[in-house]
């Protein structure tokens, strides 16, 4: 156990309406993640922080954003939500190594089923 | 450009074969990690194995092995006596580079049948 959650667990929405979906981890790790797990993609990444304000952009970002005002919380939010975005998203955290660099093993939350109708 | 496929999206066998999950991987990196993950049917990710691109010595745990070869840029997963609870989706990952970014295979789906 990684000390992760992530929330809400489960979501239904409309097109068109925001939505913030939230990693919380309670071991002070510098480095987390957000994927998502779409079937036939397995996951791919959308955006990462490697710092509290420090974030930057994975493989498929368009149409999210993320904030991390403080080491245990990332939040992803999708401005305006669509339906190529329904998904299960995962949030990630990868232990420091020496030297700040993540060279352990990533663990992942419990996931949110995020559906946009 | 880094890759990973897992060509093998469903096998489907029964209690007490063994049963190998094939992973290839591209990478211009030399060094890097692969891992691999285990999805059962609750949607959780856990994690099975780490292996560094300078170690390529393979490993077992339990009914569990993992056969690395950088030769052929390979990663496999063997199961051994597969048993009713190894039924999960697994997933080859590669991570290269400073900032623990995971490139994922698409996915093997187990099915063990008892």
């Amino acid at each position: 156990d990684a000390g992760i959650t992530q929330s809400p667990r489960h979501k239904v929405t409309e097109t068109g309406t925001p939505v913030t979906l939230r990693c919380h981890q309670t071991e002070n790790h510098r480095y987390m993640y957000w994927y998502r797990q779409d079937p036939g993609h397995g996951l791919r990444l959308i955006h990462y922080s490697y710092g509290v304000k420090d974030t930057d952009k994975g493989e498929v970002s368009d149409g999210y954003s993320v904030s991390r005002s403080k080491t245990e919380d990332f939040l992803l939010t999708l401005e305006s939500a669509t339906s190529s975005q329904t998904s299960v998203y995962f949030c990630a955290i990868s232990v420091r190594g020496s030297g700040g660099a993540p060279t352990d093993t990533q663990y992942f939350g419990p996931g949110t089923r995020l559906t946009v109708l | 450009a880094q890759k990973v496929t897992q060509a093998q999206t469903e096998i489907s066998v029964v209690e007490k074969e063994d049963v190998t999950l094939d992973c290839v991987y591209e990478t211009r990196d030399t060094t890097y990690y692969l891992f691999w993950y285990k999805q059962p049917p609750s949607g959780e990710l856990v994690f099975l194995i780490r292996r560094n691109s300078f170690d390529e010595q393979n490993e077992i745990s339990g009914r569990y092995s993992w056969n690395f070869q950088k030769s052929t840029s390979s990663f496999n997963f063997t199961i051994t006596a597969s048993q009713v609870v190894d039924s999960a989706v697994y997933f080859c990952a590669l991570r290269s580079g400073n900032t623990g970014k995971l490139i994922f295979g698409q996915g093997t789906t187990l099915q063990v049948k008892p």
